[in-house]
């Protein structure tokens, strides 16, 4: 258990709707970072929140956003869904700074219909 | 850019054999981390092994052994008599070193999916 928590573990959507998914990091983590793992991939990098703010950011369109609150727990928000949205979306906390240890919660399974 | 390349989409063995997950890396930073996170049917990546690119000193765990070489940016993991509980995705990864801008992004490789069979 990493302590990494996120809601919900599963989710259907239909083409066109918004959707929010919601992570809560370790305790002590200040860093949350968002990925999409599409059916038989790796991971990819969407994006870092640190202190509140978007650090660092992969190749999504502008329809990913994200929050952090100040108690590090943060959310991805996606718009105008499409059929390539499906996929596993994890996050992951990190203490301190950008180059510690990622450590990951369960993830949420998302499908868009 | 970055990348990670693990050649082996899938990988068989059965119980007690011991095998090796290859791991090749691309990266014109000069410092950098890499990792194995370990990926079982329920979907969450379990870290196992982080390495900073200074230290090529190979590692053990128990079961579990890494052997990173630089000069053929390679680093590869070896599971020692396998059992049917390591049968799970496993996954290598890139991180630049957060200096300045950079950020602990993950490039992550495709996966290798080792089945450990009874």
């Amino acid at each position: 258990e990493t302590g990494v928590t996120q809601s919900p573990t599963h989710l259907i959507k239909t083409r066109g709707q918004q959707v929010t998914l919601r992570c809560s990091s370790q305790s002590g983590h200040n860093t949350v970072s968002w990925y999409q793992q599409a059916l038989g991939q790796g991971p990819q990098f969407i994006f870092q929140y640190y202190r509140e703010e978007e650090n660092g950011r992969g190749n999504f369109p502008p329809r990913f956003s994200g929050l952090q609150f100040p108690n590090y727990s943060s959310e991805l928000n996606v718009n105008a869904l499409e059929l390539d949205d499906s996929a596993l979306y994890l996050c992951a906390s990190t203490a301190k700074g950008f180059q510690e240890t990622q450590y990951f919660g369960p993830g949420t399974r998302l499908l868009v219909l | 850019a970055q990348k990670v390349t693990q050649a082996q989409t899938e990988i068989s063995v059965v119980e007690k054999e011991d095998v090796t997950l290859d791991c090749v890396y691309e990266t014109r930073d000069t410092t950098y981390y890499l990792f194995w996170y370990k990926q079982p049917p329920s979907g969450e990546l379990v870290f196992l092994i982080r390495r900073n690119s200074f230290d090529e000193q190979n590692e053990i765990s128990g079961r579990y052994s890494w052997n990173f070489q630089k000069s053929t940016s390679s680093f590869n993991f070896t599971i020692t008599a396998s059992q049917v509980v390591d049968s799970a995705v496993y996954f290598c990864a890139l991180s630049r070193d957060a200096g300045g801008t950079s950020y602990g992004k993950l490039t992550f490789g495709q996966g290798t999916i080792l089945t450990v069979h009874p």
